[in-house]
């Protein structure tokens, strides 16, 4: 079965820093995608960044960056430039047609 | 554009009593749609998924059972609540079933007392 581990319940960064939040997946599929869903107190879920697995260079968009691992069966992202609205929980995400999702990273910034 | 609605926005029902929850999406055809649970402080767990009108795949067994009687909506049901039912709701769809980029809904937060 498909699983996908975030070992980080919590993390905080101050505001302006780096914080990098961790994923580890487990997947027969050969070809897959990999997602990072943020969800603020609204409860929202929103796409941050994706991955397509056969492709070697780790996605950015903007200041989030991941760096994908495949033989590690590692994804984590990357926020660079903390803002104060980064504030939320972190979902890794892996599948084709279905999607497991992590039990997720609440991330706190800081002022 | 695409937009996904879900109704009602919060529910709370007692024990053994029946369940609705509806989705609709706006803006695109022959969607794939998914029905999400999500517990206090956890992760997001796939119920149901659907490809088509009429076809439906359940992931838990569960009270809980789905329906799509037309392309774009999505409905969740149960005829008897528990109190393991209780959480956050949340319906998403995507085009493509290979570039399965989810987008979600606003939600639904079921308390079954």
């Amino acid at each position: 079965a498909q699983t996908v581990t975030q070992s980080q319940p919590e993390m905080s960064v101050q505001e302006a820093e780096t914080v990098t939040l961790s994923c580890t997946y487990d997947t027969s599929e050969n070809n897959y995608y990999l997602f990072w869903y943020k969800q603020p107190p609204s409860r929202q879920m929103i796409l941050v960044i994706r991955q397509e697995a056969y492709k070697q260079q780790n996605a950015t968009e903007n200041r989030f960056s991941v760096n994908f691992q495949k033989a590690a069966k590692s994804f984590s992202l990357k926020i660079s430039d903390s803002q104060l609205g980064d504030t939320a929980m972190y979902f890794c995400a892996s599948g084709t047609d279905k999607l497991i999702f992590g039990t997720g990273t609440r991330l706190q910034v800081f002022p | 554009s695409q937009t996904i609605h879900q109704w009602p926005a919060t529910l709370v029902q007692p024990v053994g009593s029946p369940l609705s929850l509806e989705c609709t999406v706006e803006g695109t055809s022959n969607p794939n749609l998914y029905w999400y649970r999500q517990a206090a402080g956890r992760g997001l767990q796939l119920l149901f998924y659907s490809v088509g009108i009429g076809q439906i795949s359940s992931e838990v067994p569960q009270n809980l059972s789905a329906s799509r009687p037309q392309d774009r909506q999505f409905i969740l049901s149960s005829k008897k609540l528990l109190l393991s039912d209780s959480g956050f709701y949340l319906c998403a769809w995507s085009v493509l079933v290979w570039d399965n980029e989810q987008f979600f809904g606003p939600g639904t937060r079921l308390t079954v007392l």
